[in-house]
């Protein structure tokens, strides 16, 4: 079974407006990590929001809010006000447990902004 | 700032060839990790070390392994390289412990085999 899911293989938004990229996970551990990367045309993964799973709070940064539903093991990136830069693909990953210490990562959703 | 290098960012290389990716990073990071990324398969782990010396199999280690000699630095080797090889390879590292200890990435090496 996949551990992290994204079906969104593609997005479109009109820029200023808010966008939901979604992921899902699967873990049977209690304690794990969802991060999300974003990668430019450029290349280089840039790290962008994280969620412990203890966490109560829905993690901000900026623009970045993740909608942390653990119920339904899902962990959706939220763009608010969109713009040309966010045109990027977006990684969801996890790290399960305390001794796992990599990530693994979904397939990608590549956004991208209209004017 | 965090900085991860690896030592080219596009590599041609022959079929049956030795080849060698260097990654250097300068945060006195403990774990480097080696994953590549192919179209429509995100990011999947070669190899990781969390110690010098000390290296772990990812998901697909077949036809790779690791070096890691110093802490600051970390190689991955194609010890004959194959044309099915040919793809993005990514090098990152973060600390040990300390949530959330994400990972920082390198540019990227884009690997040709031919």
């Amino acid at each position: 079974a996949q551990k992290i899911t994204q079906t969104q293989p593609g997005m479109f938004v009109q820029e200023k407006e808010a966008v939901t990229l979604d992921c899902t996970y699967d873990t049977s551990d209690q304690s794990y990590g969802l991060f999300w990367y974003k990668q430019p045309s450029s290349g280089e993964m840039i790290f962008l929001i994280y969620q412990g799973s203890y966490d109560e709070q829905n993690a901000t940064e900026g623009r970045y809010s993740l909608n942390f539903q653990k119920a339904r093991k899902s962990a959706n990136l939220v763009i608010s006000a969109s713009q040309l830069g966010d045109s990027a693909m977006y990684f969801c990953a996890m790290r399960e447990g305390a001794g796992r210490r990599a990530l693994t990562f979904g397939s990608g959703t590549r956004l991208q902004v209209q004017p | 700032d965090v900085k991860v290098t690896q030592s080219s960012r596009y590599l041609v290389k022959r079929t049956g060839e030795k080849v060698f990716l260097e990654c250097v990073q300068d945060m006195d990071h403990e774990n480097m990790f080696w994953y590549r990324q192919d179209p429509g398969l995100g990011l999947r782990l070669i190899y990781f070390s969390y110690d010098v010396k000390m290296k772990e199999k990812g998901d697909i280690p077949e036809g790779y392994s690791v070096s890691r000699e110093k802490k600051e630095r970390f190689s991955l080797i194609l010890e004959s390289a194959s044309t099915n090889q040919t793809s993005m390879y990514l090098c990152a590292s973060s600390f040990l412990a300390g949530d959330p200890y994400e990972q920082y990435f390198g540019p990227g090496t884009r690997l040709t085999v031919t």
